[in-house]
């Protein structure tokens, strides 16, 4: 049984590039979370999509956006990166409306320069 | 300001003692508390939880227990084994409804010496 699959591995960009990141969750999951952990820091929650709609949203800017596709995977998209946006970019699934059954992905680390 | 604090960063032990995790918490609405375990370049491992109806729970070498009064929670590992070696995160939820991030804290290093 796949776990929570993410795309791509590492990725290089410029500042002022726009960047999308993919999730495809577990099997059995309709919740995608996504996290953003900068380098020595904790994951940090992005925000939650159920059922094709952005459910909850941490302390992100517009800048950054998601979607999440009737098969349940999820895109996280950034605009405009900041040299600040480098981190390692987390996506978890769960089962609907629980935290009990978070699965992470072994995330897409984002390089700005 | 942070909800969830593992207040020491690094903790060393030898292969076979018990290592001692701690973690505070600040928020009472937090009714659910887990731990996870990461390597470098990779994501958090779910390891153990507890809900806030409990105090106890244990899993193998992994024990989690729950302090309400006193907002604090610990995870001991008996007997600590070299593959322990990794970062640990406490997070913490608050399961309402369907809206049910976590709250990490800033995770402690743990070194187990063979």
């Amino acid at each position: 049984d796949a776990g929570v699959t993410q795309s791509p591995t590492h990725l290089i960009k410029t500042r002022g590039q726009q960047v999308t990141l993919r999730c495809s969750p577990k099997s059995g999951h309709d919740t995608v979370s996504w996290y953003q952990q900068a380098l020595g820091q904790e994951p940090q929650f992005i925000f939650q999509y159920y059922e094709e709609e952005e459910r909850q949203r941490g302390n992100f800017p517009d800048r950054f956006s998601g979607h999440q596709f009737p098969n349940y995977s999820s895109e996280l998209n950034v605009n405009a990166l900041l040299l600040g946006d480098s981190a390692l970019y987390l996506c978890a699934s769960s089962p609907t409306g629980s935290a009990y059954g978070y699965t992470f992905g072994s995330g897409t680390r984002l390089t700005v320069v | 300001d942070q909800q969830v604090k593992q207040n020491s960063p690094s903790l060393s032990v030898q292969e076979g003692r018990i290592s001692i995790l701690n973690c505070d918490y600040t928020n009472s609405m937090f009714d659910y508390f887990l731990w996870y375990k990461k390597y470098p370049a990779e994501g958090p491992t779910f390891l153990i939880s507890i809900s806030s109806i409990k105090d106890k729970n244990e899993d193998g070498r992994f024990t989690v227990f729950l302090n309400k009064s006193a907002k604090h929670l610990s995870l001991h590992i008996v007997p600590s084994q070299p593959g322990d070696s990794a970062v640990y995160f406490c997070a913490a939820s608050s399961n309402t409804g369907a809206n049910s991030k976590l709250t990490f804290g800033k995770g402690i290093t743990l070194s187990v010496r063979p």
